[in-house]
């Protein structure tokens, strides 16, 4: 079982409408979770953060965490063409450096 | 300005040859990292760093050196017993005085080997 995992996708959603991208984990330790956007040719970059059950807005971004459940997932609303991209899930475990999933492909239709 | 700069962007590599990969950062960090990723696939640890004179290998460090004299550097060497070295390296870096490991990344070097 990989620490975490996410769908490759693609996901595909028309323009305005809300992505949902979901990730994985298995060490019920973790601690904080990441989710970095990663444009195709490009380096990651940081969009969201959590450390706590619960939601966290932030635009139209939204990350929610669910610690027993051992899920944390990524929102966007009003998806504009612009979003598409991989999204990647990362997690810290408890060892000294973040742990990736493989990474979402969405792509937004216009 | 303030971040993470790696030089160069693209690098090509002949077979048997070491090239060393530059990571620079002056946003003050204890703590840098290399990742290595492969196309549609998430990043991979080679080696990170908590502090000066001191670094730990990650899940794929075969083939690969790294120093850190300074705060500010740590250089990645890919050697010659890395036998598939094409790929896409990130460096990052955090400050490791935030145990929540909120990671920024350099624009990556894409090494193919010729």
């Amino acid at each position: 079982q990989k620490e975490v995992e996410q769908n490759s996708g693609p996901l595909s959603v028309p323009e305005g409408a809300i992505a949902s991208l979901n990730c994985t984990y298995s060490d019920r330790g973790s601690q904080s979770f990441f989710w970095y956007r990663q444009y195709s040719g490009k380096s990651p970059e940081l969009i969201m953060f959590i450390y706590s059950n619960g939601d966290k807005e932030d635009g139209r971004f939204t990350a929610q965490l669910n610690k027993a459940s051992q899920y944390v997932s990524l929102l966007i609303r009003d998806s504009q063409p612009s979003d598409s991209a991989t999204y990647l899930c990362a997690v810290h475990t408890g060892r000294r450096a973040l742990t990736f999933g493989s990474g979402t492909r969405l792509q937004v239709q216009p | 300005d303030g971040g993470i700069t790696q030089s160069p962007k693209y690098l090509f590599r002949k077979e048997g040859q070491n090239v060393t990969l530059s990571c620079e950062q002056n946003l003050n960090h204890d703590a840098m990292y290399w990742y290595r990723q492969d196309p549609g696939q998430g990043l991979r640890l080679i080696y990170y760093s908590q502090i000066v004179n001191d670094f730990q290998k990650g899940d794929i460090a075969e083939g690969y050196s790294v120093s850190r004299e300074k705060k500010e550097s740590f250089p990645l060497t890919v050697t010659s017993a890395q036998k598939n070295p094409t790929a896409f390296y990130l460096c990052a870096s955090s400050q490791s005085r935030d145990s929540r490991l909120k990671a920024f990344f350099g624009q990556g070097t894409r090494l193919t080997v010729v």
